[in-house]
């Protein structure tokens, strides 16, 4: 079946540390990326998407690229900021009409 | 961006009784919408698809007759919780569909529900 691995937390950086939280997933064919961002006490945010293989995702400084060979997103961002503390969740969608399968989330915090 | 409300955002009840949670797209229509669930420090898991016109399709293991779902127009989208009990707070999250303009889903706010 289809299943989002991620890398378990939590991260804990320093502020403006590299940052990559890693991201695999199992799908049958060719489905959607993404990574959705949940600050403290609210729903979820769209981070940033990717649809196919290649492709770059990028928002407010994160990247992630869709890897097909791989099947890996794996989350990037040069240099976080205290800002930046919350839960992320990587997850597949494998067409615009099926449910979003996420990630077991990944929280990061950083210190200032 | 396209927007969806919840209401409440947050509810506390006594055991047994039963709670009306609403799931609305403020800028566009949705003929289908998503009812996810998440216990605290945890990942979402989709509890049911809920479809305008029509019965929702809920997940297995999943107890319809305890989380009912009613898609009754284009915008609006409710969860009950019947009976509640105290194993049944969690925060409910919902989401919509954009199917005519972008096809995206797009994430209610959430609502946390305690059972007491």
């Amino acid at each position: 079946g289809n299943s989002v691995t991620q890398m378990e937390g939590p991260v804990t950086l320093s502020e403006e540390a590299f940052l990559t939280i890693n991201c695999t997933y199992t799908a049958t064919g060719y489905p959607s990326l993404f990574w959705y961002v949940q600050y403290p006490g609210e729903g979820l945010q769209l981070l940033l998407k990717a649809t196919k293989a290649d492709d770059k995702g990028s928002n407010k400084g994160f990247e992630a690229t869709y890897r097909k060979e791989t099947t890996s997103f794996h989350l990037e961002k040069g240099s976080v900021q205290v800002s930046d503390s919350a839960v992320y969740f990587c997850a597949l969608q494998r067409s615009s009409a099926s449910k979003i399968i996420f990630g077991s989330g990944t929280r990061l915090s950083i210190r200032p | 961006g396209a927007v969806v409300s919840q209401h409440p955002s947050w509810v506390i009840c006594k055991s047994g009784t039963s709670v009306k949670i609403e799931c609305r797209s403020l800028d566009f229509q949705a003929t289908t919408m998503f009812w996810y669930r998440q216990f605290p420090k945890q990942s979402l898991m989709l509890m049911a698809t809920s479809n305008e016109g029509s019965k929702a399709t809920y997940e297995q293991g999943v107890e319809k007759d305890k989380f009912l779902i009613n898609h009754a127009s284009l915008t609006l989208s409710t969860l009950t919780v019947t009976s509640a009990h105290p194993e049944d707070s969690s925060f409910y999250i919902c989401s919509a569909r954009d199917q005519l303009y972008t096809d995206t889903q797009y994430f209610g706010p959430g609502t946390r529900l305690t059972v007491l």
